[in-house]
Protein backbone atom coordinates (compact mmCIF):
# COMPACT_ATOMS: atom_id res chain seq x y z
CA UNK A 1 0.00 0.00 0.00
CA UNK A 2 1.79 3.21 -1.55
CA UNK A 3 1.61 5.86 1.06
CA UNK A 4 1.59 9.67 0.30
CA UNK A 5 4.57 10.26 -2.01
CA UNK A 6 5.89 14.14 -3.38
CA UNK A 7 8.19 15.15 -6.14
CA UNK A 8 10.59 16.87 -6.69
CA UNK A 9 12.09 15.74 -3.03
CA UNK A 10 14.93 19.15 -2.86
CA UNK A 11 14.61 22.52 -5.33
CA UNK A 12 16.54 25.21 -5.68
CA UNK A 13 14.67 28.51 -7.10
CA UNK A 14 15.93 32.09 -7.27
CA UNK A 15 13.16 34.94 -6.47
CA UNK A 16 10.47 35.54 -8.49
CA UNK A 17 10.55 32.45 -10.22
CA UNK A 18 7.93 30.09 -10.01
CA UNK A 19 7.75 26.57 -8.43
CA UNK A 20 5.58 23.53 -9.20
CA UNK A 21 5.32 20.92 -6.43
CA UNK A 22 3.70 17.37 -6.68
CA UNK A 23 1.60 15.33 -4.47
CA UNK A 24 0.13 11.73 -4.81
CA UNK A 25 -2.35 10.77 -1.85
CA UNK A 26 -2.53 7.87 0.08
CA UNK A 27 -4.46 4.59 -1.82
CA UNK A 28 -8.11 5.25 -0.72
CA UNK A 29 -7.69 8.84 0.07
CA UNK A 30 -8.94 11.55 -1.88
CA UNK A 31 -8.96 14.75 -0.09
CA UNK A 32 -4.96 16.69 0.31
CA UNK A 33 -3.74 19.93 2.27
CA UNK A 34 -1.17 21.02 1.97
CA UNK A 35 1.96 22.71 4.75
CA UNK A 36 4.37 24.69 5.00
CA UNK A 37 6.97 24.14 7.27
CA UNK A 38 9.66 26.71 8.31
CA UNK A 39 12.74 26.17 10.10
CA UNK A 40 11.70 25.07 13.87
CA UNK A 41 8.29 25.73 13.07
CA UNK A 42 4.95 23.54 13.52
CA UNK A 43 3.47 23.35 9.93
CA UNK A 44 0.54 25.97 8.71
CA UNK A 45 -1.94 25.38 6.43
CA UNK A 46 -2.03 26.45 3.17
CA UNK A 47 -5.01 25.10 2.06
CA UNK A 48 -6.98 21.49 1.31
CA UNK A 49 -8.52 20.33 -2.14
CA UNK A 50 -11.52 17.78 -2.31
CA UNK A 51 -13.19 16.94 -5.34
CA UNK A 52 -10.70 19.01 -7.85
CA UNK A 53 -11.51 22.18 -5.62
CA UNK A 54 -9.98 24.19 -3.01
CA UNK A 55 -12.36 23.78 -0.20
CA UNK A 56 -10.47 25.65 2.62
CA UNK A 57 -7.30 28.00 2.29
CA UNK A 58 -5.10 29.32 5.43
CA UNK A 59 -3.44 32.77 5.45
CA UNK A 60 -1.06 32.78 2.69
CA UNK A 61 -1.40 34.96 0.04
CA UNK A 62 -2.43 34.38 -3.65
CA UNK A 63 0.65 33.54 -5.01
CA UNK A 64 0.55 30.10 -3.45
CA UNK A 65 -2.13 28.43 -5.43
CA UNK A 66 -3.25 24.87 -6.52
CA UNK A 67 -5.02 22.04 -8.58
CA UNK A 68 -6.33 18.69 -7.86
CA UNK A 69 -6.60 16.42 -10.64
CA UNK A 70 -9.36 13.33 -11.12
CA UNK A 71 -6.89 10.72 -9.89
CA UNK A 72 -6.53 12.97 -6.63
CA UNK A 73 -3.19 13.94 -7.08
CA UNK A 74 -2.55 17.83 -6.41
CA UNK A 75 -0.27 20.65 -7.26
CA UNK A 76 0.87 23.85 -5.73
CA UNK A 77 2.13 26.04 -7.20
CA UNK A 78 3.82 29.33 -5.53
CA UNK A 79 4.76 32.30 -8.70
CA UNK A 80 7.02 35.55 -7.62
CA UNK A 81 9.18 33.55 -5.35
CA UNK A 82 10.70 35.28 -2.16
CA UNK A 83 13.35 34.33 0.09
CA UNK A 84 10.71 33.83 2.28
CA UNK A 85 9.16 30.68 1.01
CA UNK A 86 12.19 28.72 1.79
CA UNK A 87 10.90 26.13 3.44
CA UNK A 88 9.75 22.11 3.49
CA UNK A 89 6.39 21.81 2.32
CA UNK A 90 4.68 18.99 3.15
CA UNK A 91 1.67 16.81 1.43
CA UNK A 92 -0.97 15.49 3.82
CA UNK A 93 -3.87 13.01 2.51
CA UNK A 94 -6.88 11.77 4.37
CA UNK A 95 -10.40 10.09 3.93
CA UNK A 96 -13.92 12.30 3.26
CA UNK A 97 -14.46 14.31 6.37
CA UNK A 98 -17.26 12.05 7.81
CA UNK A 99 -15.85 11.95 11.51
CA UNK A 100 -14.10 14.11 14.07
CA UNK A 101 -10.92 12.43 13.84
CA UNK A 102 -9.50 12.83 10.22
CA UNK A 103 -6.45 11.41 10.24
CA UNK A 104 -4.53 12.63 7.95
CA UNK A 105 -0.93 10.99 5.99
CA UNK A 106 2.45 13.15 5.57
CA UNK A 107 4.37 12.79 2.99
CA UNK A 108 7.96 12.86 2.67
CA UNK A 109 8.12 16.65 1.77
CA UNK A 110 9.85 18.89 -0.44
CA UNK A 111 12.50 21.16 0.54
CA UNK A 112 12.20 24.48 -1.45
CA UNK A 113 15.18 26.97 -0.86
CA UNK A 114 14.95 30.22 -2.81
CA UNK A 115 17.94 32.11 -3.04
CA UNK B 1 -2.39 33.81 22.25
CA UNK B 2 -1.37 31.41 19.59
CA UNK B 3 -3.95 28.80 18.64
CA UNK B 4 -1.99 25.87 19.65
CA UNK B 5 1.09 26.34 22.11
CA UNK B 6 3.82 23.90 23.26
CA UNK B 7 7.00 24.52 25.09
CA UNK B 8 9.98 24.34 22.56
CA UNK B 9 11.95 22.49 24.94
CA UNK B 10 14.51 21.10 24.77
CA UNK B 11 13.15 18.40 26.86
CA UNK B 12 15.45 16.32 28.26
CA UNK B 13 14.75 12.87 30.29
CA UNK B 14 17.12 9.48 30.57
CA UNK B 15 16.44 6.29 29.11
CA UNK B 16 13.86 4.40 30.64
CA UNK B 17 12.10 7.48 32.26
CA UNK B 18 8.77 8.86 31.39
CA UNK B 19 8.68 11.75 29.00
CA UNK B 20 5.65 14.44 29.58
CA UNK B 21 4.64 16.45 26.45
CA UNK B 22 2.18 19.14 27.17
CA UNK B 23 -0.04 21.58 24.77
CA UNK B 24 -3.02 24.11 25.33
CA UNK B 25 -5.32 25.49 22.74
CA UNK B 26 -7.21 28.77 22.52
CA UNK B 27 -10.23 27.25 20.30
CA UNK B 28 -12.94 26.21 23.24
CA UNK B 29 -14.69 24.06 20.50
CA UNK B 30 -12.01 22.19 19.52
CA UNK B 31 -13.08 18.60 18.62
CA UNK B 32 -9.93 16.92 17.82
CA UNK B 33 -5.97 16.38 19.03
CA UNK B 34 -3.61 14.71 17.32
CA UNK B 35 0.48 13.94 18.40
CA UNK B 36 2.87 13.58 15.41
CA UNK B 37 6.53 12.87 15.83
CA UNK B 38 9.10 14.25 13.45
CA UNK B 39 12.69 13.06 13.36
CA UNK B 40 15.21 15.78 11.94
CA UNK B 41 14.61 16.33 8.36
CA UNK B 42 11.66 13.76 7.87
CA UNK B 43 7.85 14.48 7.80
CA UNK B 44 5.67 14.60 10.59
CA UNK B 45 4.22 10.91 11.49
CA UNK B 46 1.12 10.50 13.17
CA UNK B 47 1.73 8.95 16.49
CA UNK B 48 -1.97 9.21 18.56
CA UNK B 49 -5.26 10.94 18.26
CA UNK B 50 -7.79 11.27 20.84
CA UNK B 51 -11.37 13.48 20.80
CA UNK B 52 -12.85 12.10 24.40
CA UNK B 53 -11.73 13.58 27.31
CA UNK B 54 -9.65 11.10 29.33
CA UNK B 55 -6.70 9.21 28.64
CA UNK B 56 -6.12 6.93 25.57
CA UNK B 57 -3.26 4.08 25.55
CA UNK B 58 -1.04 2.95 23.00
CA UNK B 59 2.08 1.12 23.68
CA UNK B 60 4.40 3.02 25.33
CA UNK B 61 2.25 6.34 24.51
CA UNK B 62 -0.52 7.90 26.20
CA UNK B 63 -2.77 10.53 25.08
CA UNK B 64 -4.86 12.92 27.88
CA UNK B 65 -7.35 15.15 26.97
CA UNK B 66 -8.88 17.63 29.31
CA UNK B 67 -11.24 20.02 27.39
CA UNK B 68 -12.40 21.94 30.23
CA UNK B 69 -8.73 23.26 31.13
CA UNK B 70 -7.96 23.26 27.15
CA UNK B 71 -5.06 21.09 28.05
CA UNK B 72 -3.61 17.95 25.53
CA UNK B 73 -0.82 15.63 26.79
CA UNK B 74 1.27 13.01 25.58
CA UNK B 75 3.22 10.42 28.20
CA UNK B 76 5.94 8.29 26.79
CA UNK B 77 6.77 5.14 29.11
CA UNK B 78 10.20 3.61 29.07
CA UNK B 79 11.44 6.87 26.88
CA UNK B 80 14.21 5.41 24.24
CA UNK B 81 16.94 7.09 22.48
CA UNK B 82 14.81 6.64 19.51
CA UNK B 83 12.37 8.68 20.94
CA UNK B 84 14.25 11.68 20.77
CA UNK B 85 12.09 13.58 18.10
CA UNK B 86 10.79 16.53 17.83
CA UNK B 87 6.70 16.40 19.13
CA UNK B 88 3.91 18.11 17.38
CA UNK B 89 0.48 18.84 18.82
CA UNK B 90 -2.08 19.25 16.38
CA UNK B 91 -5.52 20.62 16.69
CA UNK B 92 -8.65 20.50 14.56
CA UNK B 93 -11.15 23.17 15.26
CA UNK B 94 -14.99 23.38 15.99
CA UNK B 95 -16.83 21.63 13.48
CA UNK B 96 -18.67 24.46 10.98
CA UNK B 97 -22.82 25.03 11.34
CA UNK B 98 -22.98 22.01 8.63
CA UNK B 99 -21.71 19.61 11.28
CA UNK B 100 -18.48 18.71 9.32
CA UNK B 101 -14.80 19.95 9.53
CA UNK B 102 -12.75 20.46 6.79
CA UNK B 103 -10.01 18.99 9.06
CA UNK B 104 -7.49 22.09 8.88
CA UNK B 105 -4.72 21.28 11.28
CA UNK B 106 -3.29 23.62 13.37
CA UNK B 107 0.05 22.95 14.68
CA UNK B 108 1.84 23.77 17.82
CA UNK B 109 5.87 24.89 17.66
CA UNK B 110 6.75 21.43 18.88
CA UNK B 111 8.35 19.99 21.46
CA UNK B 112 12.22 19.10 21.00
CA UNK B 113 12.41 15.59 22.61
CA UNK B 114 15.96 14.47 23.92
CA UNK B 115 16.82 10.76 25.21
CA UNK B 116 20.04 10.70 26.74
CA UNK B 117 21.26 6.92 27.57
Amino acid sequence: DAGVTQSPTHLIKTRGQQVTLRCSPKSGHDTVSWYQQALGQGPQFIFQYYEEEERQRGNFPDRFSGHQFPNYSSELNVNALLLGDSALYLCASSLPLATPYNEQFFGPGTRLTVL
Amino acid sequence: QKEVEQNSGPLSVPEGAIASLNCTYSDRGSQSFFWYRQYSGKSPELIMFIYSNGDKEDGRFTAQLNKASQYVSLLIRDSQPSDSATYLCAVIPAFNAGGTSYGKLTFGQGTILTVHP
